[in-house]
């Protein structure tokens, strides 16, 4: 199975800073990464796919990038709405893995 | 609007079983891949199972196969997920998404498995 790693676990940022999370693959992916946003009592919602493309509809303050094993998500400028947590997640191969989750929170 | 709507879950206990359905609209169904991927509580995301856009195709994860059955009626727009000899360690909720980006989800059920 690969095993995605994201670091920090736990974040805290003030509203207006740039926080970026990574995931490590076990192996190596490709671009078969992407990245969940999911707040407290919600659905998980789908923010990057193919590693770099942002979702229909998600501002472009959230960005992507990485390749092979070592991926990144940026978020700027962060808002109120954006603490939440976050999850990468492979798709190249089954079974499909999600990382452990990042949770941001206010400073 | 793409929608994707749980229903099913509830209270069962051990050994016992489930059905959940997955009402789509908004969209083709028949076009996409859909898929389960379940979250226990405070925990995080595990996937499920996949079933490919005509049903010849199931993938599980190794925790539920031989007691879960994923299925689709494209007629209905639904997605199904059959749960059986269920266990506490099934206790989740449970959201069904679309496609291989999961660019959609729905707002989940919670199974409990207690006696």
């Amino acid at each position: 199975d690969i095993q995605m790693t994201q670091s920090p676990s736990s974040l805290s940022a003030s509203v207006g800073d740039r926080v970026t999370i990574s995931c490590r693959a076990s192996q190596g992916i490709s671009n078969y990464l992407a990245w969940f946003q999911q707040k407290p009592g919600k659905a998980p919602k789908s923010l990057i796919y193919g590693a770099t493309s942002l979702q229909s509809g998600v501002p472009s303050k959230f960005s992507g990038s990485g390749s092979g094993t070592d991926f990144t998500l940026t978020i700027s400028s962060l808002q109120p709405e954006d603490f939440a947590t976050y999850y990468c997640q492979q798709y190249i191969d089954y079974p499909i893995t999600f990382g452990q989750g990042t949770r941001l929170e206010i400073k | 609007e793409v929608q994707l709507v749980e229903s099913g879950g509830g209270l069962v206990q051990p050994g016992g079983s489930l059905r959940l359905s997955c009402a789509a609209s908004g969209f083709t169904f028949s076009r996409y891949w859909m898929i389960w991927v379940r979250q226990a509580p405070g925990k995080g995301l595990e996937w499920v199972a996949n079933i490919k856009q005509d049903g010849s195709e199931k993938i599980y994860a190794d925790s539920v196969k031989g007691r879960f059955t994923i299925s689709r009626d494209n007629a209905k727009n639904s997605l199904y997920l059959q749960m059986n000899s269920l266990r506490a360690e099934d206790t989740a909720v449970y959201y069904c998404a679309r496609g291989v980006i999961h660019d959609y989800w729905g707002q989940g059920t919670l199974v409990t498995v207690s006696s």
